[in-house]
């Protein structure tokens, strides 16, 4: 059974930059997309992008100048960057594989934009 | 951009009655080459990630009660707990896997009443 269990820090300044890691269990990361959701406080779920074990990428066009998806197929995992950061982008962090729907994803980290 | 609007915000519902919410898309999630809706329904408790309920608009993922049904096609869905639990109290949120950017509705407070 896949699981997925994000990691990076808890608190990012503003104007910095967010970097968070999935790491895949329980399978391989050679199939499907893996995406990135985020949700604010209190508010509802965005998509932000996605990646394949190709490399190939697809993002949210809302966040696309600031988010970076890689890979890294050696060890099972992908990550998230997001630049630029500001009080808005204080959310839960949650990667989930995409196959066709969403399932399943890992528990979530919470990043606080804040100086 | 699909947009996904869902309805009510939020429902209060005495246990072990009915409860219904509407889900509506702003283009049609209907796949005509092999006849799917690409929508899927997710509950989510506090403190929890989402869990998906139901795919393709109306097949059950494994494990969840049969309480929970899916139903409708191209632009209107509806998800039915058709006798509420305890266990049922959370936010669903319906998602359209049609097309990219993939979307998700506002979320619908389901609530004992």
């Amino acid at each position: 059974q896949v699981q997925l269990q994000e990691s990076g820090p808890g608190l990012v300044k503003p104007s910095g930059t967010l970097s968070l890691t999935c790491a895949v269990s329980g399978g391989s990361i050679s199939s499907n997309w893996w995406s990135w959701v985020r949700q604010s406080p209190g508010k509802g779920l965005e998509w932000m992008g996605e990646i394949y074990h190709s490399g190939s990428t697809n993002y949210n066009p809302s966040l696309k100048s600031r988010v970076t998806i890689s890979v890294d197929m050696s060890k099972n995992q992908f990550s998230l960057r997001l630049t630029s950061v500001t009080a808005a982008d204080t959310a839960v962090y949650y990667c989930v594989r995409h196959s066709n729907w969403f399932d399943p994803w890992g528990q979530g980290t919470l990043v606080t934009v804040s100086s | 951009d699909i947009v996904m609007t869902q309805s009510p915000d939020s429902l209060a519902v005495s246990l072990g009655e009915r409860a219904t919410i509407t889900c509506k898309s702003s283009q049609s999630v209907l796949y005509s080459s092999n006849n799917k809706n690409y929508l899927g329904w997710y509950q989510q408790k506090p403190g929890q990630p989402p869990k998906l309920l139901i795919h393709g608009a109306s097949t059950r993922e494994s494990g969840v009660p049969d309480r929970f049904s899916g139903s409708g096609s191209g632009t209107e869905f509806t998800l039915t707990i058709s006798s509420l639990q305890a266990e049922d109290v959370a936010v669903y949120y319906c998602q359209q896997y049609y097309s990219s950017p993939w979307t998700f509705g506002q979320g619908s407070k389901v609530e004992i009443k």
